[in-house]
């Protein structure tokens, strides 16, 4: 079936630097790219989405690029913070109509101090 | 994503027996999802409605039922016919029936004894 590949799925950065998370997704009529954040314990919270039609997205220090081309899709963050430290998962719409959404295995990230 | 709520947030089951798990949303959304999650893994979809008395297996259907009586609840079933339902329970709802921003609800943690 069609499917999202995360990489990696642990990051250590140090407190400031940047962070990169990336995707690819096996769908080409995905068309619909949401980032989500969890928190241990907590529901996922969307913090960025891009759709196909745009090829780079940003959010104070939240960047999602798109690649359509080789299906590929990266979550940036920039001068990262302790409170970034979370679970990120990617996602990508798939099915007819793209009613559904099919996720990544999820990133930890943890930023030191 | 306030507007979802889940309940128990805990719940033990011994096995053999079915277990209902509630999701209840005001956002007036369309759609709704059942996800589970288990540790260091992404979400995999379990059903999913895109209108009243109207629903489809997502990729782990096997072991679940559901119903949609009424445009905000959407419970889940467990059955004793799941053969690992110790997880996290995560339902979801929509505004727009094809891919769009997904609102998660708070979740239920399943252990069966």
């Amino acid at each position: 079936g069609e499917n999202v590949e995360q990489h990696p799925s642990t990051l250590s950065v140090q407190e400031g630097d940047s962070a990169v998370i990336k995707c690819t997704y096996s769908d080409s009529a995905s068309n619909y790219f949401p980032w989500y954040k969890q928190e241990l314990g907590k529901r996922p919270q969307l913090i960025i989405d891009i759709r196909s039609n745009v090829g780079e997205k940003k959010d104070q220090r939240i960047a999602v690029t798109l690649n359509k081309t080789a299906k590929h899709f990266s979550l940036h963050i920039t001068e990262t913070q302790p409170e970034d430290s979370a679970v990120y998962f990617c996602a990508a719409s798939i099915g007819q109509g793209a009613q559904k959404l099919v996720f990544g295995q999820g990133t930890r990230l943890t930023i030191n101090p | 994503d306030g507007g979802i709520t889940q309940s128990p947030k805990y719940l033990f089951r011994k096995e053999g027996q079915n277990v209902t798990l509630s999701c209840e949303q005001n956002l007036n959304h369309d759609a709704m999802y059942w996800y589970r999650q288990d540790p260091g893994q992404g979400l995999r979809l379990i059903y999913y409605s895109q209108i009243v008395n109207d629903f489809q297996k997502g990729d782990i259907a096997e072991g679940y039922s559901v119903s949609r009586e009424k445009k905000e609840s959407f419970p889940l079933t467990v059955t004793s016919a799941q053969k690992n339902p110790t997880a996290f329970y995560l339902c979801a709802s929509s505004i727009l029936v094809t891919a769009d921003e997904q609102f998660f609800g708070p979740g239920t943690r399943l252990t069966v004894l």
